[in-house]
Parts: structure tokens; C-alpha cells; sequence
């Protein structure tokens, strides 16, 4: 059974960082490119990055590209998703996502608030 | 970025009722995806390419449309449908959602 089981979320301050990590099992990691959506408190969902199969390369929607680094560790099974200089349309539901035919398997969301 | 657009936003219907939700596309795209999310849940992926359903989706639906107009059609709801559903593209970064269509029982 194919497992995503994000961590690492909370309550931050404006400017200051997050990691979040997603673990995963249940199929071979480093087979599949890898991605983060969020999902802001009662309203759509939004892609915000992707990294490729063996993490060569990497994706980001322009409001996080500079800020915000995905990466992975095959070896471990693990994504992860660096935030740094966190801004006030940060909070979110993040959700860790694999690329199969489309997005096909998410885990079950990790909250992030941003506040002073 | 290519902008989707769902409608419509909310819709209620009453079981065995036909259910069609439109996703057109700012630009024209090769295909659409389909996810559905309960409350409390994360989403759920539910057609890809279009047209064909994830595993477990009971074949009531079905998803058609090409370039710049999309849809997903539930052909008699079913209590259990009643979530919300939304589309997205994989036409180049940066891949984008509509908006969500909220369907709820009648």
C-alpha cells in the first residue's frame, strides 16, 4: 500500500523557516518525480513545487522560487520541502504528492500557519 | 499561467439526477485531470487523461473535452458523490487547479 505521511508543520513567524518532510513507502520512491500542493484554509488547492525522480531537477510557482527548496533523499524514501522567509500567503495545507498519472497519490496534508 | 475555470461553483442535485461540471481553460490544453476532496480529506485523484477513470471510480462518470473546454459528468448521482471537485492541467508550469466545483445532495 502506497504511503505519504507528511511532518514538520506549525506555527511560524513571518521571515523565519519550516521544514516539512513526507515519508513514504509502499513503492519504489526513486522511480517517481515528487511534488508539493497546497491548499489555503477553505479555498482551492495549488501547486507549488516538484523535484524529478533522481532530483536533477526542480520546479517552483514563482511566489516561492528563491524562497522555498524542495529535495529528496532516495536512499531514505523521503521529500522534503525547505521554507524559508515565510510570508503571510504561506499558511497552508501542504500536501506531499507522487507523479503518476497526475497527481495519484497524496498524503494526508501537514499545516502550516504564519503569524506574528 | 494558464488559467481554469469551473463551473459551476456550487450545484445540488438529487440522487439518480444527471450532474455535469465544465472546466475551460484559458488557453487551449492537451489534457484535464479531476480530483475529488471530501471534507476533512485530502484529495482524491479521479480521472486523468480526460477521459479515464482512477482506480476504484465507479464508471456513473465519465470525463470528455479537448482545447479549451472540459467536463465531468456524473450520469445518476449518487449520495456518496457529494464532495468537491476540481480540475487541473499539466500543460506546462506553473500546473494550475480550478477553482473547485462544491456538489451537495438535493
Amino acid at each position: 500500500e502506497v504511503q505519504l505521511v507528511e511532518s514538520g508543520g506549525g506555527f511560524v513567524q513571518p521571515g523565519r523557516s519550516l521544514k516539512l518532510s513526507c515519508a513514504t513507502s509502499g513503492f519504489t520512491f526513486s522511480d517517481y518525480a515528487m511534488a508539493w500542493v497546497r491548499q489555503i484554509p477553505k479555498k482551492g488547492l495549488e501547486w507549488v513545487a516538484t523535484i524529478s525522480f533522481d532530483g536533477s531537477g526542480t520546479y517552483y510557482r514563482d511566489s516561492v522560487k528563491g524562497r522555498f527548496t524542495i529535495s529528496r533523499d532516495n536512499a531514505k524514501s523521503t521529500l522534503y520541502l525547505q521554507m524559508d522567509s515565510l510570508r503571510s500567503e504561506d499558511p497552508a495545507t501542504y500536501y506531499c504528492t507522487r507523479l503518476g498519472a497526475g497527481f495519484d497519490y497524496w498524503g494526508q496534508g501537514v499545516m502550516v500557519t504564519v503569524s506574528s | 499561467e494558464i488559467v481554469l475555470s469551473q463551473s459551476p461553483t456550487t450545484i445540488t442535485a438529487s440522487p439518480g439526477e444527471k450532474v455535469t461540471i465544465t472546466c475551460r481553460a484559458s488557453s487551449s490544453i492537451s489534457y484535464i485531470y479531476w480530483y475529488q476532496q471530501k471534507p476533512g480529506a485530502s484529495p482524491t485523484p479521479w480521472i486523468y487523461d480526460t477521459s479515464k477513470l482512477a482506480s476504484g471510480v465507479p464508471n456513473r462518470f465519465s470525463g470528455s473535452g479537448s482545447g479549451t473546454s472540459y467536463s465531468l459528468t456524473i450520469n445518476t448521482m449518487e449520495t456518496e458523490d457529494a464532495a468537491t471537485y476540481y480540475c487541473q492541467h499539466w500543460s506546462g508550469t506553473p500546473w494550475t487547479f480550478g477553482g473547485g466545483t462544491k456538489l451537495g445532495l438535493k
